[in-house]
């Protein structure tokens, strides 16, 4: 099954500049990959959604990248305000697209 | 906008005790999934049912659990006797279909307190 790395330290960036969080997986390329925002105590909140045939996805001031070669999806947060403050979820689906595998997730913090 | 209700929000019982926690998904959703966050770690999949039935369960699943849809509105996780370490934030989840809209929409947790 696939094993999904985010960088478990927080990342703390000042309000305006851009977050740049990494997801990495390991085995088999999927068709797609999902980011999912959590604040504390609550749920995951679905984001962006991209395909293996995209290399990026905009949403407003997200931007996703997807690189089946590296293995490697870049989530970034331009002009961040402290509100983007919260852990941000690295999905993938599994073998037979039934279930969502997510990663351990990188905390945000947006400082004033 | 629909979104997935939960309840309770929190539970506390003790340990060797049953517990059964709700979910009403989206109305016109198919695919309906539980997953458990341990304080601190991932959020970590459970089950996934489709079509009335389990479609795919993690080793956690054991038979202490089980899932029901029973009226065709609720979906409900029960743990038959409850242990120290099933203390978790438990999410219920639910998606359109697969493939196109794969997005999962999750519900606000019920959180158990095991003791």
């Amino acid at each position: 099954s696939q094993k999904i790395e985010q960088n478990s330290e927080a990342l703390n960036i000042q309000e305006g500049k851009t977050a740049t969080l990494t997801c990495n997986y390991t085995n088999y390329s999927p068709a797609y990959l999902q980011w999912y925002r959590q604040d504390p105590g609550r749920g995951p909140v679905f984001l962006l959604l991209i395909r293996e045939n995209e290399k990026e996805k905009r949403k407003e001031r997200l931007k996703v990248t997807f690189d089946t070669t590296l293995k490697q999806s870049l989530f970034h947060i331009t002009a961040s305000q402290p509100a983007d403050s919260a852990t941000y979820l690295c999905a993938l689906p599994d073998t037979g697209f039934q279930k969502l595998v997510f990663g351990t997730g990188t905390r945000l913090l947006v400082s004033p | 906008e629909p979104e997935v209700t939960q309840t309770p929000s929190h539970q506390v019982t003790q340990m060797g005790q049953e517990v059964i926690l709700r979910c009403v998904p989206i109305s016109n959703h198919l695919y309906f999934y539980w997953y458990r966050q341990i304080l601190g770690q991932k959020v970590e999949f459970l089950v996934s049912f489709y079509n009335n039935e389990i479609s795919e369960k993690s080793e956690i699943f054991d038979d202490q659990f089980s899932v029901e849809r029973p009226d065709g509105s609720n979906f409900t996780l029960k743990i038959r006797s409850t242990k120290l370490e099933d203390s978790a934030m438990y999410f219920c989840a639910s998606r359109k279909g697969q493939g196109a809209s794969g997005e999962l929409f999750f519900g606000e947790g019920s959180r158990l307190t095991v003791l």
